[in-house]
Formats: C-alpha cells, structure tokens, sequence
C-alpha cells in the first residue's frame, strides 16, 4: 500500500470556524490531489499539487486553499467552515509513470454544524 | 466539460457474471481507470486502460473502445466481498482524473 495519511480522521466543527487537513505521503510522489466525495457525485477534484509550491484549482475549489511547503505534505484550509463543506474528503497522490494512476489516502469525515 | 455516466446500482448473485459500463465524453483522452470502494474507505485502483481491447486481471477484466468513448468492467465468479462502488474515470490531459459517480454492486447469496 502507498504510504499516505490523513489527519485528523473525523471532526467536527461549527460554521464560520477555520479547518486544516493534513495529508502525509512517504512516497515522494510528485503530484497530490484533494477530493470531496458525496452522495450521487462520485470524487470531485478540489485543488492539486504538481510540486512545492505549485498548486492549482480543480473543479470545485471554491472556499478551499491549499499550500504545499514539503513534497511530503499537501494541506487542505477551509476558512471559514460552512455546512455545504460536510463531506468526506480524500488526499490522492501519484507518479510521473505512464498511467499517472493515482493512490487514494484513507479520508477524512468531516462534519460543519 | 466532462461527463462520465454510468449506472447507479447493480445487483448480482454469488458465482455469477456482472458487468459495469461506462460512457464518456471529454475533452481529451489519455487513458481510463476502474476502482473499487469498499464502503467506508479508500479507492483503490482495479485497471487502466488506454488502447482499445480488453484487459484481463484475474476474476476483474477491463474493456475499451476509445471511438465509442465507452469501456466496461466485467467482474466474473462473483464472490460477497465483492459488494462495493466501482468508479470509473477518465485522465483526458495531462494528470488529473474526472470520476464518474460510482456503480454500487451487491452481491447476494
């Protein structure tokens, strides 16, 4: 298995509240992607790393920034948390190999009240 | 624009035969990916397809026809902890993936 985690695994939040989530490769993958997974919408991109400090948006990145300071780490910030935010969200990496298929992070349940 | 569609859900018994389509139109294409999620976890990755013609990885087998913009996955001898979501997605530039929604497959006795 790709040596990926996420933290934290589950929280809970209030609306209006900023949240951080980490996740951690050991891979030294080049490139590294967050989703968001809901019901009846499969995996959408929200933003993704293509090195150190180069990142750009995907599909749905409105309300999301993200920095990646170390090949290692790729963080996900919601500013200001709001409900529409509750959704599972995995951290996916890969390689520059012909497929580029990409390895999945266990997710993080993430719940804005 | 992407849009990759397949079906919702399938249901199928113990030993037999199921198989999974999916339909795409996008702006590109470099190459189509299956899988599977088991409830409550990761994907995790099943099959790659980039030319025409079919993949075969054990009981999992993987079909494309890049003209038709469709592929299948065929999942023989069924077996219960095959009960999961299949997803489908398509690379159609450079490295990112656009999914589809998921097929639940469940398995019964």
């Amino acid at each position: 298995d790709a040596g990926i985690t996420q933290s934290p695994r589950h929280k809970v939040t209030e609306t209006g509240t900023p949240v951080t989530l980490r996740c951690h490769q050991t891979e030294n993958h080049r490139y590294m992607y967050w989703y968001r997974q809901d019901p009846g919408h499969g995996l959408r991109l929200i933003h993704y790393s293509y090195g150190v400090k180069d990142t750009d948006k995907g599909e749905v990145s409105d309300g999301y920034s993200v920095s990646r300071s170390k090949t290692e780490d790729f963080l996900l910030t919601l500013e200001s948390a709001t409900s529409s935010q509750t959704s599972v969200y995995f951290c996916a990496i890969s390689e520059g190999t012909s497929s580029y298929e990409q390895y999945f992070g266990p997710g993080t349940r993430l719940t804005v009240t | 624009g992407q849009n990759i569609d397949q079906p919702t859900e399938m249901t199928a018994t113990e030993g037999a035969i199921v198989q999974i389509n999916c339909t795409y139109q996008t702006s590109g294409f470099n190459g189509l990916f299956w899988y599977q999620q088991h409830a409550g976890e990761a994907p995790t990755f099943l099959s790659y397809n980039v030319l025409d013609g079919l993949e075969e990885k054990g009981r999992f087998s993987s079909f494309l026809s890049r003209s038709k913009g469709y592929s299948y996955l065929l999942l023989k001898e069924l077996q219960m902890k095959d009960s999961a979501s299949y997803l489908c997605a398509v690379r159609d530039g450079d490295y990112k993936l656009s999914f589809g929604a998921g097929t639940t497959v469940t398995v019964r006795a």
